[in-house]
């Protein structure tokens, strides 16, 4: 069965530094999504990509993060500078099309800002 | 703005009770509703979804779901828990443009 892969899977760095993750969705989904998962709470959506364009990053840090998918295939999230309030899990997720589609999720990426 | 509430932070059933977790949400239109499990440090799997007509929804190990449109409600029930349904679940709403928004979640512990 095809899955979402993400590496790292965990990842410890010091506040400044840059961090980036990657994700690669299943085969032929058209939509990507990146999201933010504190402890203790549910997923936020970071940004939204169809195919390679942005659809939706209101919820993204611009000053700090950015996120592509070049060739609408494969996606990177980076945050440089990080700070400690970006400890938590990154979850990729991958979709055949908007609207009320079902969205499998990948393992996470567990993030640690010391 | 859409918005999910999962009222119960944490609940503790017996294994081979009965369990129901709640979800209450708001949204203008007629919504798509999903419930989501989450092993610890794992990502999430797809329990069920809502789209439109039978407002009784079946979905995988078991688990069923209700739309109740009148309570802005879409709770997720199983008849007979097992130890290995411990795990966090997540109830979403989701808009015609894809975007989801999540509750929190509800903890389930198990006891044997």
């Amino acid at each position: 069965e095809a899955e979402v892969a993400q590496s790292p899977r965990y990842k410890i760095t010091e506040k400044s530094q840059a961090v980036a993750f990657w994700c690669d969705p299943i085969s032929g989904h058209a939509t990507l999504y990146w999201y933010r998962q504190i402890l203790g709470q549910g997923p936020e959506l970071l940004v939204q990509f169809q195919d390679e364009s942005v659809v939706d990053d209101s919820q993204l840090p611009k000053d700090r993060f950015s996120a592509e998918r070049l060739k609408g295939v494969d996606s990177t999230l980076k945050i440089q500078p990080a700070e400690l309030g970006d400890s938590a899990m990154y979850l990729c997720a991958s979709g055949q099309d908007r609207g009320g589609e079902t969205q499998y999720f990948g393992p996470g990426t567990r993030l640690l800002v010391l | 703005a859409q918005s999910v509430t999962q009222p119960d932070i944490h609940i503790t059933v017996s294994e081979g009770a009965s369990l129901e977790l709640r979800c209450n949400y708001s949204y203008g239109a007629t919504p798509y509703l999903f419930w989501y499990v989450q092993s610890p440090g794992q990502g999430l799997q797809l329990l069920l979804k809502y789209f439109s007509g039978d407002t009784l929804v079946q979905g995988i190990k078991g688990f069923e779901a209700e739309f109740k449109r009148s309570q802005s409600s879409f709770n997720l029930r199983k008849p007979s828990v097992h130890w290995s349904d411990a795990a966090e679940y997540f109830c979403a709403v989701d808009t015609n443009a894809g975007k989801s928004t999540f509750g929190d979640g509800t903890t389930l512990t198990v006891k044997p």
